[in-house]
């Protein structure tokens, strides 16, 4: 994707915290999004932030959003093996109601037993 | 169920061969899109839609066509298929009118389409 960066691969141990870092470009971005991808599957809304917010929980998941850096990530609490799958970061540029979606390469998250 | 169905679930094209990917949605979303996924390349935007009658290119379009005749089916075409278009296809739909407080613009993915061009 344009201007949207991951890292390809993060291995953690079961148990442990996953953190899954993005970097974006835009500073118009609106809404900026976590996908999940299971193997063989499309891909599914996990979480989303708006810009003008720093921080959302969502049981397991916290996501971060430092504007100034343009940094995002998301951290799985208590990972486990059906976490493991390929997670995509994703920012919404404006105009919010018909803008594209830019992903990023997608982190693939390996879950050790 | 509601959600974005994609068919077929995989394909094997000759080079040359034109076929059509299909897709359709039952959440009456307005915008619809394709992607095409490779690795290590994630998700690059080939053509959207922002209602019926309205089209545009993404960052990928060439060798593609699409049209969008009704709010429900966003089809895409491929005129004459070619090994650099082997790829998993990923058709996409949102509303442009987020529903309800903290109604956000997230998009609802079909499984995808394998393709593969020998």
């Amino acid at each position: 994707g344009e201007d949207v960066e991951q890292s390809l691969f993060l291995s953690v141990r079961e148990g442990d915290s996953s953190v899954i870092n993005c970097t974006y470009t835009d500073s118009s971005s609106t809404y900026l999004y976590w996908y999940k991808q299971e193997p063989g599957a499309g891909l599914q809304l996990l979480t989303y932030i708006f810009s003008n917010m720093d921080m959302k929980q969502d049981q397991r998941l916290t996501v971060l959003l430092n504007k100034k850096d343009k940094h995002l990530s998301l951290r799985i609490a208590d990972t486990q093996t059906g976490d493991s799958a390929i997670y995509f970061c994703a920012e919404k540029r404006k105009p919010s109601n018909t803008g594209k979606l830019i992903f990023g390469q997608g982190t693939t998250l390996q879950v050790k037993p | 169920n509601a959600g974005v169905t994609q068919t077929p679930k995989f394909q094997v094209l000759k080079t040359g061969q034109s076929m059509t990917l299909q897709c359709a949605q039952d959440m009456n979303h307005e915008y619809m899109s394709w992607y095409r996924q490779d690795p290590g390349m994630g998700l690059r935007l080939i053509h959207y839609s922002v209602g019926a009658g309205i089209t545009d290119q993404g960052e990928v379009p060439n060798g593609y066509n699409v049209s969008r005749s009704t709010t429900e089916d966003f089809p895409l075409r491929l005129l004459s298929a070619a090994p650099s278009q082997t790829s998993v296809y990923f058709c996409a739909s949102r509303t442009i009118t987020p529903q309800g407080k903290g109604g956000n613009y997230g998009y609802t993915f079909g499984s995808g389409t394998r393709l593969t061009v020998v």
